[in-house]
């Protein structure tokens, strides 16, 4: 098993629809992220999750609604979206989102390529 | 608020060396790092350098890092094709640990 994995790599939607993207990690880390890809943007924090508690939410409108069961898995539901929510959609995970002395390095899966029509 | 800036491309020669260049905000910030996102993947680590360095060598890789200007930069040496990728300079608040990112630096390998 690769170390985090999304599904699916390309999604489609209409403005009504409602859709979930999933992440998965095999790397027993506690800490799991979502992040924004657009063109020619620094990639944007949606939301953080530590020990399955949500920690960070920088201000995602609410058709964003992440969910996480346990330490490995990560969703985000998506409904009622926008064209310019059309993006990249990058999971990570790192062994601690909130570790004072270690590195922090962040674990990304291959991300999800979503278009809204 | 904290900024973290890049230039969005870069062309060179094969074996030619890249300079890929940075800016940042934040002077409290304990670590910062080069990501490397190759096309249809995720992003990578790639190196990283403590505040408290001025250089940080790694084969053909050179970290660059001037405190006073707030300014990072990444040296890869003999660039090869398989170095085309997007990389993305970060730096970590030391306030809650989130990476504060730039746009990335897309480069571009002529033969």
């Amino acid at each position: 098993e690769t170390g985090v994995t999304q599904t699916p790599r390309h999604l489609v939607m209409g403005m009504t629809n409602k859709k979930s993207l999933k992440c998965e990690q095999h790397l027993g880390h506690n800490a799991m992220y979502w992040y924004k890809q657009s063109a020619k943007k620094p990639l944007e924090l949606m939301f953080v999750y530590n020990f399955k508690e949500q920690t960070e939410n920088n201000s995602v409108p609410s058709r964003f609604s992440p969910e996480c069961p346990n330490s490995s898995h990560l969703f985000l539901h998506l409904h009622t979206l926008q064209p310019e929510d059309s993006a990249l959609y990058l999971c990570a995970s790192s062994q601690d989102g909130t570790t004072s002395g270690g590195l922090g390095e962040l674990f990304f899966g291959e991300g999800s390529r979503l278009t809204v029509l | 608020g904290e900024d973290v800036e890049q230039s969005l491309f870069l062309s060179v020669r094969e074996g030619d060396s890249s300079v890929i260049n940075c800016t940042y905000t934040d002077s409290s910030s304990t670590y910062l790092y080069w990501y490397k996102q190759e096309p249809g993947a995720g992003l990578q680590l790639l190196t990283y350098i403590f505040s408290n360095m001025d250089m940080k060598q790694d084969q053909r890789l050179t970290v660059l890092l001037n405190k006073k200007d707030k300014h990072l930069s990444l040296r890869i040496a003999d660039t090869q094709t398989g170095d085309s990728a997007i990389y993305f300079c970060a730096e970590r608040e030391d306030s809650n640990y989130q990476l504060i990112w730039g746009a990335g630096t897309k480069l571009i390998i002529k033969p």
